[in-house]
């Protein structure tokens, strides 16, 4: 069974200080992961995705992942976070050839401090 | 930059009622889909719709909920005889492809009373 296990459910960090949001996966298959990023009252935007490419994968808004297969994680970063940063971020994985549902984490809440 | 538009955005109804949740997917995509979120728990995947008809469902879309594209822009969820536990938020999404990117909606929030 394929899983995404979010290791924060909340994140607070101070505007201009590095961000890092954790995810660990399970897959049998080889998967697609994204990160989807969900600002209040809106739907949900892809940040980045990777499927099986290169491992470092850039995103909008100067966020990045690191797909790392020997600690099946894939956590999401940002050298500086700004005070917009500030929302709901969801790790999310879809094994490749077995369907298109996505299986979403429990999501984490990044607060931003000035 | 196209985008899934979602209407209502709040929709409030009494437990026993049929509601019509509508989604205008972008329009070259070829995949459409239906996701909740509870208040508080993980986003759920419901269905996807593809050529026609459901290429995929989850256990929670049974007999309760059903699809449709009544035309070649609208894609709409119906739930039939609602339910106190049916009240979350509704994201449609659409994708170019198979296993591309899913575009969201800002979803719908439905109420059972």
């Amino acid at each position: 069974a394929q899983s995404v296990t979010q290791l924060d459910s909340h994140v607070s960090v101070s505007e201009g200080t590095p961000v890092l949001l954790r995810c660990n996966y399970s897959s049998s298959y080889s998967p697609s992961l994204f990160w989807y990023v969900q600002h209040p009252n809106k739907g949900l935007q892809l940040l980045l995705k990777y499927t099986s490419a290169a491992t470092l994968v850039k995103g909008i808004n100067g966020f990045e992942a690191e797909f790392k297969k020997s600690e099946t994680s894939f956590h999401l970063t940002k050298p500086s976070a700004h005070m917009s940063d500030a929302a709901e971020y969801f790790c999310v994985v879809t094994p490749i050839g077995t369907g298109t549902a996505l299986i979403f984490g429990k999501g984490t809440t990044l607060s931003v401090s000035s | 930059e196209p985008e899934v538009t979602q209407t209502p955005s709040h929709q409030v109804t009494q437990m026993g009622q049929e509601v019509i949740l509508r989604c205008v997917p972008i329009s070259n995509h070829l995949y459409f889909y239906w996701y909740r979120q509870i208040l508080g728990q993980k986003v759920e995947f419901l269905v996807s719709f593809y050529n026609n008809e459901i290429s995929e469902k989850s256990e929670i879309f049974d007999d309760q909920f059903s699809v449709e594209r009544p035309d070649g822009s609208n894609f709409t969820l119906k739930i039939r005889s609602t339910k106190l536990e049916d009240s979350a938020m509704y994201f449609c999404a659409s994708s170019e492809a198979y296993n591309s990117p899913l575009h969201f909606g800002n979803g719908t929030r439905l109420t059972v009373t």
